[in-house]
């Protein structure tokens, strides 16, 4: 398989549940980041690795718990989430963490928050 | 700080009809600058892309060319298709502040409908 596979494609949590989606990138890259995109907004970086090091946290609550094991997988642990944290969460890599590295991205997890 | 503006969406052409899709942005350094664009159900792709002043940047018929005297980088294609409806977002990528290595800065989009 290739390129960046994210799981599951479609989750329904409620407030008090805890769940994690995975991301796996068969590129080789050496950064991977999340991105949450929710509708009339432009897209939110919430985190980066490099070199499986956290060099980037926006200003993402707590509730939201990023993990990266390896180079080629990316976690995002969930616990108690708000309505309002309903979107869709998009995984990326790239070949480095430079200025001129593209991303590539996968298909994403529809969160719902019910 | 940086900031990518692209024109309002929804774009509705018929087929064969000429897209642009207007760009500017605003960096304090020598950004990089790309074109993602969206399928339905989908997550981003890598379009095109340019690094410095005056590159063009081409795939599938569509074009950008990095203009730096009017910080634009609009999206041009000569005939559209209906396979190229889709959601297109223009980003830069700069140096970034607080000691990251870059920071990339999305548009909102525009959503593209082409009919038959």
């Amino acid at each position: 398989e290739t390129g960046v596979t994210q799981t599951p494609r479609h989750l329904v949590m409620g407030m008090t549940n805890k769940k994690s989606l995975k991301c796996e990138q068969h590129l080789g890259h050496n950064a991977m980041y999340w991105y949450k995109q929710s509708a009339k907004k432009p897209l939110e970086l919430m985190f980066v690795y490099s070199l499986e090091e956290r060099v980037e946290n926006n200003s993402v609550p707590s509730r939201f718990s990023p993990e990266c094991p390896n180079s080629s997988h990316l976690f995002l642990h969930l616990h108690t989430l708000q309505p309002e944290d309903s979107a869709l969460y998009l995984c990326a890599s790239s070949q480095e963490y430079v200025k001129s590295s593209p991303l590539h991205f996968g298909n994403g997890t529809r969160l719902t928050v019910t | 700080g940086d900031s990518v503006t692209q024109m309002e969406g929804p774009v509705t052409l018929s087929e064969e009809a000429f897209l642009t899709i207007n760009c500017t942005y605003t960096a304090t350094g020598y950004p990089s600058l790309f074109w993602y664009v969206q399928y339905p159900g989908e997550g981003l792709q890598l379009l095109l892309k340019a690094t410095k002043a005056d590159d063009k940047g081409s795939n599938k018929g569509f074009e950008a060319t990095y203009r730096k005297e009017t910080t634009s980088f609009h999206l041009e294609k000569g005939s559209v298709q209906v396979s190229d409806s889709a959601v297109y977002f223009c980003a830069l990528s700069d140096r970034g502040g607080g000691g990251s290595n870059y920071k990339l800065t999305f548009g909102k989009g525009t959503l593209l409908t082409v009919n038959p």
